[in-house]
């Protein structure tokens, strides 16, 4: 079982610089997330979806944008790499909040920004 | 705002019993997770408590109550392995999840 997967695993980039990140689950969750994780601080929200074709702001969503084109899929784009975007992106799923709801991650992706 | 309260570091022994907590101030409450975290992995999923009173799931158990804002996470019979970071959640009135920085566990021999 793949569950959520996340590509790439590692990355490095010069200040400017964009990228992609890729995160697919097959598990047919309606709910996926990006996620930030940084050094003594919770993880932060950063854009979420609800379904196939939307996208909303999280607690953190500048630089970043999303998008949602099939419901396996949830895309995170950096246009344009600050050295404060180093950290470690986590995707999630879930499903009906209204019920448990918890969330499956995917194994993370570690971003420098030099 | 919203807050989430937890200790940054615990230490406990092997075979011993640790209990880990949690308080919280969010707007609206729609129900509180405890998540596990290896170092250099992802989190996953622990326990899930809505109601007040306590959740038992094997060594683990997770309590709560929505009147003091307050929940634990108790682990019996320490094993090595249980050496990671405890993360907990709430899930406000718009159904978003507010997360505390972790609690890390070291387990000694």
């Amino acid at each position: 079982n793949a569950g959520v997967t996340q590509t790439p695993k590692f990355r490095v980039l010069k200040t400017g610089q964009s990228m992609t990140l890729l995160c697919a689950q097959d598990m047919n969750h309606e709910y996926m997330y990006w996620y930030r994780q940084d050094p003594g601080m919770g993880l932060r929200l950063i854009h979420y979806s609800v379904g196939e074709g939307t996208t909303a702001k999280g607690e953190v969503p500048d630089g970043y944008n999303v998008s949602r084109l099939k419901k396996q899929n949830f895309l995170l784009g950096l246009e344009s790499a600050a050295p404060s975007q180093t950290s470690v992106y986590f995707c999630a799923s879930s499903g009906d909040p209204g019920r448990v709801g918890e969330l499956f991650f995917g194994e993370g992706s570690r971003l420098t920004v030099l | 705002g919203q807050n989430i309260d937890q200790p940054t570091e615990m230490t406990a022994t092997e075979g011993a019993i640790v209990q880990i907590n949690c308080t919280y101030q969010t707007s609206g409450f729609n129900g509180l997770f405890w998540y596990q975290q290896h170092a250099g992995e992802a989190p996953t999923f622990l326990s899930y408590n809505v109601l007040d009173g306590l959740e038992e799931k094997g060594r683990f158990s997770s309590f709560l109550s929505r009147s003091k804002g307050y929940s634990y996470l108790l682990l019996k019979e320490l094993q090595m392995k249980d050496s990671a970071s405890y993360l907990c959640a709430v899930r406000d009135s718009n159904y978003q999840l507010i997360w505390g920085a972790g609690t890390k566990l070291i387990i000694k021999p």
